[in-house]
């Protein structure tokens, strides 16, 4: 059965502080895929990032940046530098190839930047 | 576009009325999705299609509960009777293909049952 945990259930951090946000999964699959969705106080879910399990190359854009470790069965978030406008919910998630499309998200990690 | 549309945005009412979620998802996209979001459970699949045939229903945690989808364009999730514990933020959520492409969420429909 898959399942994504988030171990941070929430974080607070000062404005310009490297923030990480971390994420384990579990799969029997050998092909899946993983995502970050930002949930900011709107409420509304905004996918950040998709991953295959075959390509662990880290991921750069702008202050994001994504670390995949099949060895570790992590893929942990990085925000440098966060502003007050990255505070949301963050949620990672796992779709495996043989259940369809059923997205299984983790319970979320609560940033909170201060200015 | 215009992204994945829900409404109503907000929905208060009363135990045991009937209640029906309509969603229009992104233009093109082959799948749709429906998913609950509560405190206590997170967020949780409970119905998705395919080429507007239901795939997987397995999510859906009762009878009261029904999803239809009639063409492409819109899809409905229905709770009749509603209850107290139904209350949650209901998303649809739409994608272009399976399982390895992003899906796009609507802003939700924040369900109240008094």
């Amino acid at each position: 059965a898959q399942k994504v945990t988030q171990a941070q259930t929430e974080i607070s951090v000062v404005e310009k502080e490297d923030v990480t946000l971390d994420c384990v999964y579990e799969t029997r699959d050998t092909t899946y895929y993983l995502f970050w969705y930002k949930q900011p106080p709107s409420g509304e879910l905004v996918f950040l990032i998709r991953r295959n399990s075959f390509d662990e190359q880290n991921e750069i854009s702008g202050r994001y940046s994504w670390n995949f470790q099949k060895s570790t069965s992590s893929f942990n978030f990085t925000i440098t530098a966060s502003q007050v406008v990255d505070s949301a919910v963050y949620f990672c998630a796992l779709s495996e190839e043989t259940s369809g499309s059923r997205l299984t998200f983790g319970e979320g990690t609560q940033l909170t930047v201060n200015p | 576009d215009a992204g994945v549309i829900q409404s109503p945005r907000h929905e208060v009412t009363e135990m045991g009325q009937e209640v029906t979620l309509r969603c229009k998802p992104i233009s093109g996209h082959d799948y749709l999705f429906w998913y609950r979001q509560t405190m206590m459970r997170g967020l949780e699949l409970l119905i998705y299609f395919n080429n507007n045939v239901p795939i997987d229903d397995s999510g859906m945690p009762e009878d009261r509960f029904s999803a239809k989808m009639p063409n492409a364009s819109f899809s409905t999730l229905k709770i009749q009777p509603s209850e107290p514990r139904d209350s949650a933020v209901y998303f649809c959520a739409s994608a272009s293909g399976p399982p390895n492409t992003e899906a796009f969420f609507g802003q939700g429909t924040r369900l109240t049952v008094v």
